[in-house]
């Protein structure tokens, strides 16, 4: 099987745009889940999406929001960027049921 | 904030020597599962222990398990060059809830 495609890959972006990242998970998974990875504060949950519902949430702000479709794959967005939102952006998908999680390779965006 | 916290959060050795990592979590969990970074990328799944094994392998790894101290262990035995990585350790409370990544231990082994 394929494994989890993340695009793009890098993204530039300035204080203020918004942005869309997109997952594409492990053909037949129908949980898909989001991290930041900041060098200080690790691998930070952000939502877990399953069957195009959103059912686990971490603690960021309104602007971080995401979606999923019918097909599994799931965007993130995050809107009025700041500085600090520059970070790794990874997905991972699982099945919902077993609990491991694999993880693409991430999308790095940086915010000027 | 972090569920896990990897102890130490660095560790350097010669190849072919042992590697230890700690972690330790603060609420009960479903399970334990520990993940292995290399620099910049995903995260590659090792192993996953659940609350009511005490010990499991994988090839060169071992994980153990203590649910009544809250901590668990990643021995990885005769270490290679390729093995230098960041170890993260991932509980999860339940079935279907989230889960929570520590900060991560970043081997070095020497060749």
């Amino acid at each position: 099987k394929a494994g989890v495609t993340q695009t793009p890959r890098y993204l530039i972006k300035t204080r203020g745009q918004q942005v869309t990242l997109s997952c594409s998970p492990i053909s037949g998974h129908r949980s898909v889940s989001w991290y930041q990875q900041t060098p200080g504060q690790g691998l930070q949950f952000l939502f877990e999406y399953f069957s195009e519902t959103q059912r686990n949430k971490g603690n960021f702000p309104g602007r971080f929001s995401g979606r999923q479709f019918s097909n599994s794959r799931s965007e993130m967005n995050v809107s009025t960027l700041e500085l600090g939102d520059s970070a790794l952006y990874l997905c991972a998908s699982s099945s919902g049921e077993a609990d491991t999680q694999y993880f693409g390779p991430g999308t790095r965006l940086t915010v000027l | 904030s972090q569920q896990g916290e990897e102890d130490p959060q660095a560790l350097s050795i010669q190849e072919g020597e042992n590697a230890t990592m700690n972690c330790s979590y603060k609420t009960s969990i479903n399970n334990l599962q520990w993940y292995r970074q290399n620099s910049g990328r995903g995260l590659v799944h090792l192993i996953l222990i659940r609350s009511n094994e005490r010990e499991k392998h994988s090839g060169r790894l071992r994980v153990t398990l203590d649910t009544s101290k809250k901590s668990s262990s990643l021995l990885i035995t005769a270490s290679r060059a390729a093995d230098t990585a960041s170890y993260f350790c991932a509980t999860a409370a339940a079935s279907y809830q989230k889960v929570t990544f520590g900060i991560g231990t970043k081997l070095q082994v020497i060749p």
